[in-house]
Parts: structure tokens; sequence; C-alpha cells
């Protein structure tokens, strides 16, 4: 069975303050996907990573793919308040490629302080 | 294109009674998914469709649970007999099957259903 695990779960920082969450996924796919979610609302993409190696950057965030360790980072940088909210990372349900869907992991709820 | 629509936005329902969700997709993509959400859980897969074919259900689709995409367009979603433990967000996805150009799934904003 396919297993999507983030850590932490829940991290509370502050503002300015760097920090990284992890995935670990069981698969041998090479695509990762990292989504934001505010409460009460639906998935924003934020990354999709498909090949090892795959490094990618939007303003403070920054998130990277090792296929041969099953593992990815969100890393952020610098911290502000508007980052807060609980990040997903999934990946596609098969690893032969074709898109039928993905296995998420249960998320790191961020809380940014002032 | 507006994206993934999903109608309603909110469903209160009485335990027992029927729902149906409603989801229209990004026009080219050619498949959809249905995902539920679980407070404080990840999404989890329920089934998806390419065009109007139903290529996977989850184990998690009881016999309550239909889905359906008659014209390969819009999906919809019903659940027959609600329980309390059907109340979750309900969530639509649409992307076009990889190889085709592009990679990445676009997610609808959700049906919030609460079962009372």
């Amino acid at each position: 069975e396919l297993k999507v695990e983030q850590n932490p779960l829940f991290l509370s920082m502050q503002e300015g303050k760097n920090y990284t969450i992890y995935c670990n996924y069981s698969t041998t796919s090479d695509r990762l996907y990292w989504y934001r979610q505010d409460p009460g609302k639906s998935l924003e993409s934020l990354f999709v990573l498909l090949s090892n190696g795959a490094v990618k950057q939007e303003g403070r965030l920054m998130a990277s793919l090792d296929t041969k360790a099953r593992l990815s980072t969100l890393h952020i940088t610098a911290a502000v308040h508007d980052l807060s909210a609980t990040y997903f990372c999934a990946v596609d349900r098969s690893s032969g490629g074709g898109a039928d869907g993905l296995t998420f992991g249960k998320g790191t709820h961020l809380i940014i302080q002032p | 294109d507006t994206g993934v629509s999903q109608d309603p936005r909110h469903k209160i329902t009485k335990r027992g009674q029927n729902v149906t969700f409603r989801c229209d997709p990004i026009s080219e993509h050619n498949r959809l998914y249905w995902y539920r959400q679980t407070l404080g859980q990840g999404p989890e897969f329920l089934t998806y469709f390419q065009n109007e074919a139903q290529l996977e259900k989850s184990r998690l689709l009881s016999d309550r649970f239909s889905a359906e995409r008659p014209k390969g367009s819009f999906s919809t979603l019903e659940i027959q007999r609600t329980e309390q433990g059907d109340s979750a967000m309900y969530l639509c996805a649409s992307s076009l099957a990889f190889g085709q150009g592009s990679y990445g799934y676009t997610f609808g904003s959700g049906t919030r259903l609460t079962v009372v």
C-alpha cells in the first residue's frame, strides 16, 4: 500500500524564521506535488516536481525532490504570517506514469506568529 | 475557462436522505477525480473517469455512493441513505491524461456535506 508521510504534522513558528517540512513516500514515483490549503478552502497547487533533483522556488517557498531517498522537502525562508496554512504533499497513486489520481499525506498545519 | 466548478458549496442534510453533487471540470481535461476529505486529514481518492468511463473506484466508495460522467463533461456524485460518517468535504479535480503535454491536477472549491 502506498504511504505518504509528512512531518511535522503541526508547526508553530515565528515570523522571520526558516523551517523545513519533510515528505517521505513509499512508491517509486518520479513526480511529487505540493498543495496549500487555507481553512475551509480547496487545494491550491504550489509545485509539481517532475524528476529526481528537481528544485522549484516561488517567493519564500522552495521545494526539492530526491527520488532515490523517496523524500521531498518544502523549505520556508523568512516566514511571514500569510504563509499560515496547511501544506500537503502528494504522489501519483501508481508508478506507471498515468494520471490516475493522488495519494496525500496527512498535511502539515503551519502557524506563523508575529 | 474558470477552472473546476463544484455545486453546491455547502449541503446540510438529514441522515437517511440522498444527496447529489456536481462537478464541472476544465473543459479540455479528459480525466476527472473525486476525493473525500475529513477534518484534519488529507484528501482520500474515491474514483476517477477518463471521458465517460469510470476507470477505478476506491474501496472507500461503498455501494451507497455512485458517480457518473455521462457525456464525458460534468460529473455527479450521489450518496444514498446518508450517514453521519459521510460528513466531509468532497473535492473534485481534473487533469489531462499524462503525456498529453501537461502534468498536475486542478481542484475545485469542494462541497462541504454535513449530515445531521
